[in-house]
């Protein structure tokens, strides 16, 4: 099984700050890598598909990169609206794995 | 517009049995695996299982294996999870998502809004 591991665990933000995410695979999942965002009690919602390409109708201040092992989101000026739990998920290899998440919170 | 609607989530005690649905509108449904997706109380995302959109393969979570069965009809655009011998640990939300268009296509590219499972006595 992939490992997926996700840092920071959490982080404070003020808004307009910029924001880097990190996720780490266990072995390479090619571009294979997704990110989504969940808010509290609502389903997740798909940002990023294939490590870099930004899902239909997410502002441009959202982008991924990485490819292989290591993987980024990076949150350019961070919005209100944008304090949320994010997910990394890899889809190259079964079981499909998720990992633990990075809560963003107010600072 | 894509909606997924699922139902079926209930208090049910260990060693019980559920079946969940979801019902999908929007899209070609037999062109896209669906999958399941749960969230346990104050905890991450865990990948369940999977159909592919002709429903000849699936996919499972050692976790649930040999206890759940995914299926869906396609003359109903209905995803299901039968789920048997239930765990206290299988409490959670349950989330039906829809297959993306890019590579693999395992990733979930449209969620529901879940429905509630809870395994206790």
């Amino acid at each position: 099984e992939i490992v997926m591991t996700q840092s920071p665990v959490a982080l404070s933000v003020s808004p307009g700050e910029r924001v880097t995410l990190s996720c780490r695979a266990s072995q390479s999942v090619k571009s294979y890598l997704v990110w989504y965002q969940q808010k509290r009690g609502q389903a997740p919602r798909l940002l990023i598909y294939g490590a870099s390409t930004r899902a239909t109708g997410v502002p441009v201040r959202f982008s991924g990169s990485g490819s292989g092992t290591d993987f980024t989101l990076t949150i350019s000026s961070l919005q209100p609206e944008d304090f949320a739990v994010y997910y990394c998920q890899q889809h190259d290899i079964w079981p499909l794995t998720f990992g633990g998440g990075t809560k963003v919170e107010i600072k | 517009e894509v909606q997924l609607l699922e139902s079926g989530g209930d208090l049910v005690q260990p060693g019980g049995s559920l079946r969940l649905s979801c019902a999908a509108s929007g899209f070609i449904f037999n062109s896209y695996a669906m999958s399941w997706v749960r969230q346990a109380p104050e905890k991450g995302l865990e990948w369940v299982s999977t159909l592919t959109g002709s429903g000849y393969s699936t996919y499972y979570a050692d976790s649930v294996t040999g206890r759940f069965t995914i299926s869906r009809d396609n003359s109903k655009n209905t995803l299901y999870l039968q789920m048997n011998n239930l765990r206290a640990e299988d409490t959670a939300v349950y989330y039906c998502a829809k297959g993306g268009s890019f590579q693999s296509s395992y990733y979930m590219d449209v969620w529901g809004n879940g429905t509630t499972v809870t395994v206790s006595s």
